[in-house]
């Protein structure tokens, strides 16, 4: 059973520059969420896609979007880089409608954004 | 909006020996899920228990229990027979329940770093 994969593994991208980061959910998920976890934080969240829509989203700039394709993988962008988006890039999936009530979400192993 | 604070940011047990992580939340909302994640050195956020809060019984998983007392808005995770492999940063996190109209995003608190000695 495959987890919540995600790539690439580390990103070094300069200020100003544009980047995109994929998801693919649990096997039988069909809901991503993306956190953003600076060093020594805890992760904040940034979104949450299911349907191939936004659903929520918490206090991230519109330089953050995202999409989801059919198959229920994901994508982050980020655009006009920031010192400050130096972070890891969590994704989460999960099942909308969980069975008793379970409600849990799996993450991935992150990405590691580096601005320069 | 709701706020997950875990007030230790480094423990230290000894191997086999027990230790508790506290975390304390604030919520108006009565149904929810709180929940404890491990933060290994790999990055990977790993599920370590999980309790709802219509649930009276405190959950256990293992040598992991919880302590969950819903009045006191507090939730601390008990570690017994500690191993070498359960250092870690451990996070606190917080879910609205599926009926309070919000979305299931989680709400995580600062964690703890745990070390764990010979």
């Amino acid at each position: 059973d495959a987890g919540v994969t995600q790539s690439p593994t580390h990103l070094i991208k300069t200020r100003g520059q544009q980047v995109t980061l994929r998801c693919s959910p649990k096997s039988g998920h069909d809901t991503v969420s993306w956190y953003q976890q600076a060093l020594g934080q805890g992760p904040q969240f940034i979104f949450q896609y299911y349907e191939e829509e936004e659903r929520q989203r918490g206090n991230f700039p519109d330089r953050f979007s995202g999409h989801q394709f059919p198959n229920y993988s994901s994508e982050l962008n980020v655009n006009a880089l920031l010192l400050g988006d130096s972070a890891l890039y969590l994704c989460a999936s999960s099942l909308n409608l969980s069975p008793n009530r379970l409600y849990e979400q799996y993450f991935g192993p992150g990405t590691r954004l580096t601005v320069t | 909006a709701q706020t997950v604070t875990q007030s230790q940011p480094e423990m230290s047990v000894q191997e086999a020996e027990t230790v508790t992580l506290s975390c304390t939340y604030d919520t108006s909302e009565s149904d929810y899920y709180l929940f404890w994640y491990k933060q290994p050195p790999s990055r990977q956020m790993i599920l370590v228990i999980r309790q709802e809060a219509y649930k009276q019984q405190n959950a256990t998983e293992n040598r992991f229990s919880v302590n969950f007392q819903k009045a006191a808005k507090s939730f601390s995770l008990k570690i017994s027979d500690s191993q070498l492999g359960d250092a870690a940063m451990y996070f606190c996190a917080y879910r609205s329940g599926p009926n309070t109209g919000t979305a299931s995003k989680l709400t995580f608190g600062t964690g703890t770093r745990l070390q764990v000695t010979l």
